[in-house]
């Protein structure tokens, strides 16, 4: 089993680009959230995705978006990028959400904009 | 709005018990705790969670209060392999997050 994957593992962008980054679930698990950590800081809920749908999001602007795929894959979008933008992208999976579950993450993308 | 607070880091030496502290006076009666690990460069790593009742697993204890405004887990014999920063976590089943506290930097001493 191969784990939570994600892609790609860093990523260097300007200031203004779209950046996309991608997930693939845990196999047998049907749920996707994506966080944001910053250097030093514990991880920030951006989005939950289930059954292809947006379930919750957390207090980010509309510059990050995303999508879940039939195959429960996910990708997360961020448009007109800022430098505070710059962080550990986290992707975690799991069984019909995370409430009182076992989550599996990945190891991350290193989103450093420039 | 729930959160969580620990102490920034511990220090323990090897082969000794570990009792890491995390306060949550506002959980809401329908809050799980958990707790992650992260190791440099790495994915949080699940470690446990609870309700209300002390669970055990293979790689920790956790204690929770009665009132449930705190919880401690135990690491009952640390290795350097536990070094990592330890989150102590909410989740909320009405919003379906995850509200993760700033963790505690665990120091493994040989």
């Amino acid at each position: 089993d191969a784990g939570v994957t994600q892609s790609p593992t860093h990523l260097i962008k300007t200031r203004g680009q779209q950046v996309t980054l991608r997930c693939s679930p845990k196999s047998g698990h049907d749920t996707v959230s994506w966080y944001q950590q910053a250097l030093g800081q514990g991880p920030q809920f951006i989005f939950q995705y289930y059954e292809e749908e947006e379930r919750q999001r957390g207090n980010f602007p509309d510059r990050f978006s995303g999508h879940q795929f039939p195959n429960y894959s996910s990708e997360l979008n961020v448009n007109a990028l800022l430098l505070g933008d710059s962080a550990l992208y986290l992707c975690a999976s799991s069984r019909r959400g995370l409430m009182n579950t076992e989550a599996f993450f990945g190891q991350g993308t290193r989103l450093t904009v420039v | 709005d729930a959160k969580t607070t620990q102490p920034n880091s511990m220090e323990s030496n090897e082969e000794e018990p570990v009792h890491l502290p995390c306060n949550h006076s506002t959980i809401s009666g329908t809050d799980y705790i958990h707790w992650y690990r992260q190791l440099p460069s790495q994915g949080p790593e699940y470690v446990i969670h609870g309700l209300t009742s002390n669970v055990n697993n293979r790689m920790a204890s956790l204690a929770i209060a009665e009132d449930r405004k705190s919880s401690t887990l135990i690491l009952h014999r640390a290795t350097l392999r536990d070094a990592a920063v330890y989150y102590c976590i909410l989740s909320r089943v009405s919003n379906y997050q995850l509200i993760w506290g700033a963790g505690t930097k665990l120091i493994i001493k040989p």
